[in-house]
C-alpha cells in the first residue's frame, strides 16, 4: 500500500519557469490537498479538492494552479516560478477531512527556486 | 479569518521532565481539533484528535490534550518525555462540517538524552 506519493522529492528551478509537482494516492480518498511548509510559518494550505473535477482554493492559492481529473491524482502546478515560492510541499489525502479529521501526507517535495 | 497560534516556537526539555505545549485557535464556530507530529525526515502523521464529547483525548506514544471551549485552546501534554519524541508538533483547527485545515507555526520538541 503506497499511501501518497509525490514527486518529484527535490527541483531547483530558475525564476520564470514552470513545472508540476505530481501527486498520487491509492486509498480511494476524496480529499486531496497541498500544502507548503515554510519555517516559523507552518503548513499554509494551497489548494485543495474535494472529488473529481471539484478544487478549491486555501490560504494561499496565488501562483499556483490545480487539477482533479482523477480521483488518484492532484497535481500542483507552478507557471512561472519565484523566489518566494521556495518551500516544502506536502500533498495530502483524506476520506473526508470534515469528518474524519485525518489527513495522510506525502514525503513532501522540497523546492528551490533560484 | 480562522487562525490557529503556537506560541512556544522551540522546546528544549530533558528526558522525564513533563510536557505541555500551547494551541489557541481564533475560530468562534464548531471546530475539530487535532495535534500532528512530524519526526526528523518524516512525514507528518496525527498524534490525537478531538471531536465531540470528553475534552480530554489521549493519542499514541503517551500524549493527550484537553480542549478548554472558553479559552479556545487544546494544548498538548505528556507527563513524561523520551529522546524519541524528539520532533516538531503541529496543532491543526479543522471547522465543523468544512474541508479547510489549518495548521498553526509548529513547535520544535528537543529531548536531551
Amino acid at each position: 500500500n503506497a499511501g501518497v506519493t509525490q514527486t518529484p522529492k527535490f527541483q531547483v528551478l530558475k525564476t520564470g519557469q514552470s513545472m508540476t509537482l505530481q501527486c498520487a494516492q491509492d486509498m480511494n480518498h476524496e480529499y486531496m490537498s497541498w500544502y507548503r511548509q515554510d519555517p516559523g510559518m507552518g503548513l499554509r494550505l494551497i489548494h485543495y479538492s474535494v472529488g473529481a473535477g471539484i478544487t478549491d482554493q486555501g490560504e494561499v492559492p496565488n501562483g499556483y494552479n490545480v487539477s482533479r481529473s482523477t480521483t488518484e491524482d492532484f497535481p500542483l502546478r507552478l507557471l512561472s516560478a519565484a523566489p518566494s515560492q521556495t518551500s516544502v510541499y506536502f500533498c495530502a489525502s483524506s476520506y473526508r477531512v470534515s469528518n474524519t479529521g485525518e489527513l495522510f501526507f506525502g514525503e513532501g517535495s522540497r523546492l528551490t527556486v533560484l | 479569518a480562522q487562525s490557529v497560534s503556537q506560541h512556544n516556537h522551540h522546546v528544549i526539555l530533558s528526558e522525564a521532565a513533563s510536557l505541555e505545549l500551547g494551541c489557541n485557535y481564533s475560530y468562534g464556530g464548531t471546530v475539530n481539533l487535532f495535534w500532528y507530529v512530524q519526526y526528523p525526515g518524516q512525514h507528518l502523521q496525527l498524534l490525537l484528535k478531538y471531536f465531540s464529547g470528553d475534552p480530554l483525548v489521549k493519542g499514541i506514544k503517551g500524549f493527550e490534550a484537553e480542549f478548554i471551549k472558553s479559552k479556545f485552546s487544546f494544548n498538548l501534554r505528556k507527563p513524561s518525555v523520551q529522546w524519541s519524541d524528539t520532533a516538531e508538533y503541529f496543532c491543526a483547527v479543522n471547522p465543523y462540517n468544512n474541508n479547510d485545515m489549518r495548521f498553526g507555526a509548529g513547535t520544535r520538541l528537543t529531548v536531551k538524552p
